[in-house]
């Protein structure tokens, strides 16, 4: 099963601000996805991370408040541009490996 | 659209009693189905998972089985310890592509 990793695993962070999560597989995953998880809530998809191209991203997600990369089989970025207090949540790396998701430990985001 | 329904929680259980959380899905083609777990302050660990109709899903107690008659897929463990407090996601995946995950069922296990 593959192990992901994410960095940093906590922040607080001000307003206007933008914070890039790093995203480390440890081995090549045929899919990454980035996933928000409010509180207590479910997880919302917010984009898959496609290698070498444009993210795709979910209704209600866009790429200027979410913008996405993976240059190559095992990493990825999200940054979170212009936070705002909404923006507060926990932040999911996952990949995809033989039709089964592993998930990242999460990045706990607090924006003040 | 494909879909997965789960008991609401909380569900609150003292130590060594039985554990049965709800799953039913709703899916075009033949899913795989899986339950994570996530401990307080972590993520997503895959507790288990069933690729076809019939099939048990096993791990550290708790079990599934595939039951496509009644697009079921129920989690239960014997006996359950404090340290089972969790929250428990029952999922679907058609295709090997996306991931339909249910709300959540919080389990609290009491000494």
């Amino acid at each position: 099963s593959a192990v992901i990793s994410q960095k940093p695993s906590r922040d607080i962070c001000q307003r206007g601000t933008s914070l890039t999560i790093q995203c480390q597989v440890d081995s090549q995953v045929t899919m990454m996805f980035w996933y928000r998880q409010q509180p207590g809530q479910s997880l919302t998809l917010i984009a898959t991370a496609n290698q070498g191209s444009e993210a795709t991203y979910e209704s209600g997600f866009v790429i200027d408040k979410f913008p996405i990369s993976r240059p190559n089989l095992t990493f990825s970025t999200l940054t979170v541009s212009n936070m705002s207090p909404e923006d507060s949540s926990i932040y999911l790396c996952s990949g995809l490996e033989q039709e089964t998701q592993y998930f990242g430990p999460g990045t706990r985001l607090l924006v003040l | 659209g494909d879909s997965v329904t789960q008991m609401e929680g909380p569900v609150t259980l003292s130590e060594e009693a039985f554990l049965t959380i709800n799953c039913t899905y709703t899916a075009t083609g033949y899913p795989s189905l899986f339950w994570y777990v996530q401990y307080p302050g972590e993520g997503l660990q895959l507790l288990l998972k069933a690729t076809k109709a019939d099939d048990k899903g096993s791990n550290k107690g708790f079990e599934a089985t595939y039951r496509k008659e009644t697009t079921s897929f129920h989690l239960e463990k014997g006996s359950v310890q404090v340290s089972d407090s969790a929250v428990y996601f029952c999922a679907l995946s058609t295709g090997g592509f996306k991931t339909i995950f249910g709300a959540g069922t919080r389990l609290f296990v009491k000494a």
